[in-house]
């Protein structure tokens, strides 16, 4: 079955240090992936996404993911994190032969240190 | 402003009684979707719809019904059948197969 693996549950940085999330899928067919982010009493928005490309993609708040397609792993970094990326952060992909239904990670609570 | 809205944000329900959560989307989108969100398990999607008056059953619909009279709105009813209810529900919706998701606010139920 498709899966998406996202390693971290939850993870706690202090501001200006630097982030990683790791996010694995299951299935070596066409993908596109997303990384959406909750954070605390707003609603889920997009992060970031790939399509096709470039596989290093920027996306807002000086966020980037690297597409590694050997490695099936599409991780979310940041070089100084900031109080105020304290979230949730969800790695999702769209399967494009099941129907273009998006299969979610677990999440990764970030807690940002002042 | 282009949006979803959901609504009630929060409600609470006694054991055995039916109770419906509002989605409505102002986007022009053809596809909806009720995702439901519980701690660590990431996002489980309930059921979707990518055209008026059709819906699919997602991954975990057993206990719930829906229904797309309108492009615009897609109700979610939570039956007495679930047996698991208290969660924080999602409604998204998207243009296309390959978009982005566009997310309410999401409608948090619990079940006394």
């Amino acid at each position: 079955a498709q899966s998406v693996s996202q390693h971290n549950h939850h993870v706690i940085l202090s501001e200006a240090a630097s982030l990683e999330l790791g996010c694995n899928y299951s299935y070596g067919g066409t993908v596109n992936l997303f990384w959406y982010v909750q954070y605390p009493g707003q609603h889920l928005q997009l992060l970031l996404k790939y399509f096709s490309g470039d596989p290093l993609v920027k996306g807002i708040k000086g966020f980037e993911a690297e597409f590694i397609k050997s490695k099936f792993s599409f991780n979310l970094r940041k070089p100084s994190v900031q109080w105020s990326d304290t979230a949730e952060y969800f790695c999702a992909v769209n399967y494009m032969d099941s129907n273009y239904q998006l299969i979610w990670g677990a999440g990764t609570k970030l807690i940002i240190k002042p | 402003d282009g949006g979803i809205t959901q609504s009630p944000k929060y409600l609470f329900r006694k054991e055995g009684q039916n109770v419906t959560l509002s989605c409505e989307q102002n986007l022009n989108h053809d596809a909806m979707y009720w995702y439901r969100q519980d701690p660590g398990q990431g996002l489980r999607l309930i059921y979707y719809s990518q055209i008026v008056n059709d819906f699919q059953k997602g991954d975990i619909a057993e206990g719930y019904s829906v229904s797309r009279e309108k492009k615009e709105s897609f109700p979610l009813t939570v039956t007495s059948a679930q047996k698991n209810p208290t969660a924080f529900y999602l409604c998204a919706s998207k243009q296309g197969n390959t978009g982005e998701l566009f997310f309410g606010e999401g409608s948090r139920l619990t079940v006394l």
